[in-house]
């Protein structure tokens, strides 16, 4: 149990195009979905926490604007990077918590998706 | 400000030996710690750890929190080669629920 899926897995866009990742919890209903975005060799750094129905609440740095998250159903998030630099490129990671029972509390990770701007 | 730190950064062993990996917390209205293992994708959960001294097994690997000393630490036996990868130590604030990470153990176990 507790699913969570990404897509696409990996993209490659040029610099200027805008990206869309979606998250999905397959078998069970996620209230807040997290996305985060790693580098290399580097920790999970929490770019913003979306609750569905609401506007996503993003962490000091993150341009709200140029990462647009919506939250359109308890069971999908997106993630669109507006304008694509090749500095954006990274490894972005969704997590969702679940509405009931055991998967209130712990976040399950999605799969990634590997971003290059060329 | 909300921090967790691992050590050691990064451990190399053969297999066989038993390895024990440090998380310590100041997290704001903590609700619980939990363990990831990561390879080459997303993290993939471990345990949760809420209450003080109750230690969570799984196989080979179990985990423990102390609450007094906001510290917890993740043991593996028996390593095997398969247990190479980044382990992430996590706080989790509150009722919201975000995670606050650690830079990760890098565990490297050699044949």
């Amino acid at each position: 149990g507790a699913v969570v899926s990404q897509h696409p897995s990996r993209v490659i866009c040029k610099s200027g195009t805008s990206v869309k990742i979606e998250c999905r919890s397959l078998d069970f209903q996620a209230t807040t979905m997290f996305w985060y975005r790693q580098f290399p060799k580097q920790s999970l750094m929490l770019m913003a926490t979306s609750n569905e129905g609401s506007k996503a609440t993003y962490e000091q740095g993150v341009e709200k604007d140029k990462f647009l998250i919506n939250h359109a159903s308890l069971t999908l998030s997106t993630l669109t990077v507006t304008s694509a630099h090749p500095e954006d490129s990274s490894f972005y990671i969704c997590s969702a918590r679940g509405l009931t029972g055991a998967s209130t509390d712990t976040q399950y990770f999605g799969p990634g998706t590997r971003l290059t701007v060329l | 400000e909300d921090k967790v730190v691992q050590s050691p950064l990064s451990l190399v062993v053969h297999e066989g030996d038993t390895v024990t990996l440090n998380c310590s917390y100041e997290v704001t209205n903590f609700r619980s710690l939990l363990w990831y293992k990561q390879e080459k994708k997303a993290p993939t959960f471990l345990f949760m750890l809420t209450s003080s001294g109750i230690e969570k097994k799984s196989g080979r690997l179990s985990s423990i929190l102390d609450k007094k000393e906001l510290f917890s630490i993740l043991n593996i036996t028996a390593t095997q080669t398969g247990d190479s990868a980044i382990y992430l130590c996590a706080g989790r604030l509150g009722s919201q629920g975000n995670l606050i990470f650690g830079k990760g153990t890098k565990l490297s176990v050699k044949p």
